[in-house]
């Protein structure tokens, strides 16, 4: 069983619909929570990170973390064509401890959005 | 642009050769880190370097390894390649490193390896 669980989809949603990507994990010792987009042919670039549990909002876009439940999740508003892409969850332990720099991340979840 | 440059875009070689993967992180950055991403299995840690020294080891293959020289760029080394290790290569890096505040790794746009 892997670390990280994510749905790879793929998700087609229509323009303006709300998204819900989601994330389980098993490892409690997990502090970092972050969300990356990667488009076709590129490499991952970070959307937003949460540290422990609790929401976090950036615009259109919401973090969720329930450690309770080890499930993360993010929403995207009012999705838009141009957030099509595939978005990966990851995850590090504390800070301090040797392995903090390695990331976890899931299988990505391929979204499209059409018109 | 991420700022982090990788070498080369594209690489198609048979099994049982090495190669060189290079990387050059951000202007500044101490830390780098190199990555796997497969169909099977998704994006994986390989290895971390801080300013010269390893710190940190994901499932790297005994076949593969890195180093990161005095200017600050690395180099990731595949041998005896098989055709299982055919994937995207990332390089990411980082200002600092372990043990400091979270640190927004910046990834490189990847090189794609191909074994045949």
């Amino acid at each position: 069983q892997k670390e990280v669980e994510q749905d790879p989809g793929p998700l087609s949603v229509p323009e303006g619909a709300i998204v819900s990507l989601n994330c389980t994990y098993s490892n409690s010792a997990f502090q970092y929570f972050m969300w990356y987009r990667q488009y076709s042919r590129k490499g991952p670039e970070l959307l937003m990170y949460t540290y422990s549990s609790g929401n976090k909002e950036d615009g259109r876009f919401t973090a969720q973390v329930d450690k309770s439940s080890k499930y993360i999740s993010l929403f995207i508003r009012d999705s838009q064509p141009s957030d099509s892409a595939t978005y990966l969850c990851a995850m590090s332990t504390n800070a301090g401890g040797t392995s903090y720099g390695k990331l976890t991340f899931g299988q990505g979840t391929i979204l499209t959005v059409h018109p | 642009d991420s700022g982090v440059t990788q070498t080369p875009k594209h690489l198609i070689t048979a099994t049982g050769q090495r190669v060189t993967l290079r990387c050059s992180p951000r202007s500044g950055d101490l830390s780098v880190y190199w990555y796997q991403q497969s169909l099977d299995q998704g994006l994986q840690f390989l290895i971390q370097y801080y300013n010269g020294e390893e710190r940190a080891k994901g499932n790297i293959l005994e076949r593969f390894s890195a180093q990161q020289f005095p200017d600050l760029h690395s180099e990731l080394n595949l041998s005896s390649l098989e055709l299982g290790d055919s994937a995207l290569y990332f390089c990411a890096s980082s200002q600092k490193g372990p043990g400091r505040n979270f640190e927004e790794q910046y990834f490189g746009p990847g090189t794609r390896l191909t074994v045949t």
